[in-house]
């Protein structure tokens, strides 16, 4: 079955560092999502990428975040300077089309800023 | 602001038995409404989910029932198994079919008892 694959799982950087987490989407999926759970906290929503662009972003998604689908298979978030409150779990998610919205979420990448 | 609320943070159940998951929501708008099961160090798994046309949807062990107007889901399984022990998020969007990312709730953590 297909699978939503993130690299890697955990990445440790120190304050003020850059950051690319990757996602490869299910294969025929044409929206894509990146997510953030802060330990004890809720999933929450950062952006949403479709026809290479951003869809919709959230007050969470300042000028420090970026993403970019490089290739065709690519998914990336880019954190440019590294804060302690970064420290989460991010996810990717993708869905195949309008008309429904299960997406399917990767395992995750556990961002660990010192 | 807590848009999508899980007000239980743990339920345990009896194997065999039947688990009620509840989750209420305050923004009119939302339209979609999807349960996911999470597992430590996994990201969340799609359950299932609920257009706001409908009140009921099921699949297999797992039902969904919306009460649009008490603005109340509730996921129902049975019978429940050892398996099921999980953490189970509520989520909705506004979009139908659209890019909007999922608003989540924190989660209510299913203990199943053998």
């Amino acid at each position: 079955e297909p699978e939503v694959t993130q690299t890697p799982s955990h990445q440790v950087t120190q304050m003020g560092q850059e950051v690319i987490l990757r996602c490869v989407p299910i294969s025929n999926h044409l929206y894509f999502y990146w997510y953030r759970q802060i330990l004890g906290q809720k999933v929450e929503f950062l952006v949403s990428f479709y026809n290479n662009e951003i869809s919709e972003k959230s007050e969470i998604f300042d000028d420090q975040f970026s993403v970019e689908r490089p290739d065709g298979s690519n998914f990336t978030l880019k954190i440019r300077s590294t804060k302690l409150e970064d420290s989460a779990m991010y996810f990717c998610a993708s869905r195949w089309a309008s008309g429904s919205n299960e997406q399917f979420f990767g395992p995750g990448t556990r961002l660990t800023v010192l | 602001d807590q848009q999508v609320k899980q007000n239980s943070p743990s339920l345990s159940v009896q194997e065999g038995r039947i688990s009620i998951l509840n989750c209420d929501y305050t923004n009119s708008m939302f339209d979609y409404f999807l349960w996911y099961k999470k597992y430590p160090a996994e990201g969340p798994t799609f359950l299932i989910s609920i257009s706001s046309i409908k009140d009921k949807n099921e699949d297999g062990r797992f039902t969904v029932f919306l009460n649009k107007s008490a603005k109340h889901l509730s996921l129902h399984i049975v019978p429940s198994q050892p398996g099921d022990s999980a953490v189970y998020f509520c989520a909705a969007s506004d979009s139908g079919g659209g890019a909007d990312g999922l608003t989540f709730g924190k989660g209510t953590h299913l203990i199943i008892q053998p």
